[in-house]
């Protein structure tokens, strides 16, 4: 199976910073990659799909890029709607795995 | 709209099976593969395998082979998952998921249902 190890699991921010997470993937997954945010009680919703392609209705201030093994999830200005948790997930091979999850909390 | 609705809750004894259902409206049923996602409780996302709606072909997650089945029912545009021999370790949450690149089954989820609460308890 494909690891995917995301950091930071939990990162403290504040509105108008800019955020960074990264997903590092136990080998190569060929941009088949998308990062998800998930609020509590929610079903997760997709931001970026392909490693860097915006998802139709997702503000642009996120931002995904990366290839290979390593990939980022930007917030470009954080905004109060984007305390949640963010996923990345491989589907290069079976099984799909997730990562981890990042928190991002004020 | 593109949407894809869950069963209800689920409450079950160990050791039996659960069959959760998941209808899609709003586009073409056999176009795109489902998947399902289980999620336990304060923890992560867990992938449990794929279905073509299409042809029934299906995909599953080594952990989940020998208990789960995902089957589909085309005339009503529904996927269904039932996991056998229940453990309490399997409590969670259960999304199904539409693949967003029609046809591909190499592609990230952009619907997601609402998700089907199963607990599991003696």
């Amino acid at each position: 199976d494909i690891q995917l190890t995301q950091s930071p699991s939990t990162l403290s921010a504040s509105v108008g910073d800019r955020v960074t997470i990264t997903c590092r993937a136990s080998q190569a997954v060929n941009n088949w990659l998308a990062w998800y945010q998930q609020k509590p009680g929610k079903a997760p919703e997709l931001l970026i799909f392909d490693a860097s392609n915006l998802q139709s209705g997702v503000p642009s201030r996120f931002t995904g890029s990366g290839s290979g093994t390593e990939f980022t999830l930007t917030i470009s200005t954080l905004q109060p709607d984007d305390f949640a948790t963010y996923y990345c997930q491989q589907y290069n091979a079976y099984p799909r795995t997730f990562g981890g999850g990042t928190k991002v909390a004020i | 709209q593109v949407q894809v609705v869950q069963s209800g809750a689920e409450v079950k004894k160990p050791g039996a099976s659960v069959k959760i259902s998941c209808k899609a409206s709003g586009y073409t049923f056999t176009n795109h593969y489902i998947q399902w996602v289980r999620q336990a409780p304060g923890l992560g996302l867990e992938w449990m395998g794929i279905v073509n709606p299409d042809s029934g072909t299906t995909n599953y997650a080594p952990k989940f082979q020998d208990r789960v089945t995902m089957t589909t029912d085309t005339s009503a545009r529904t996927v269904y998952m039932e996991l056998r021999s229940l453990r309490l370790e399997d409590m969670a949450v259960y999304y199904c998921a539409r693949g967003r690149n029609g046809g591909n089954s190499r592609t990230s989820l952009d619907i997601w249902g609402q998700g089907t609460m199963v607990t599991v308890s003696s």
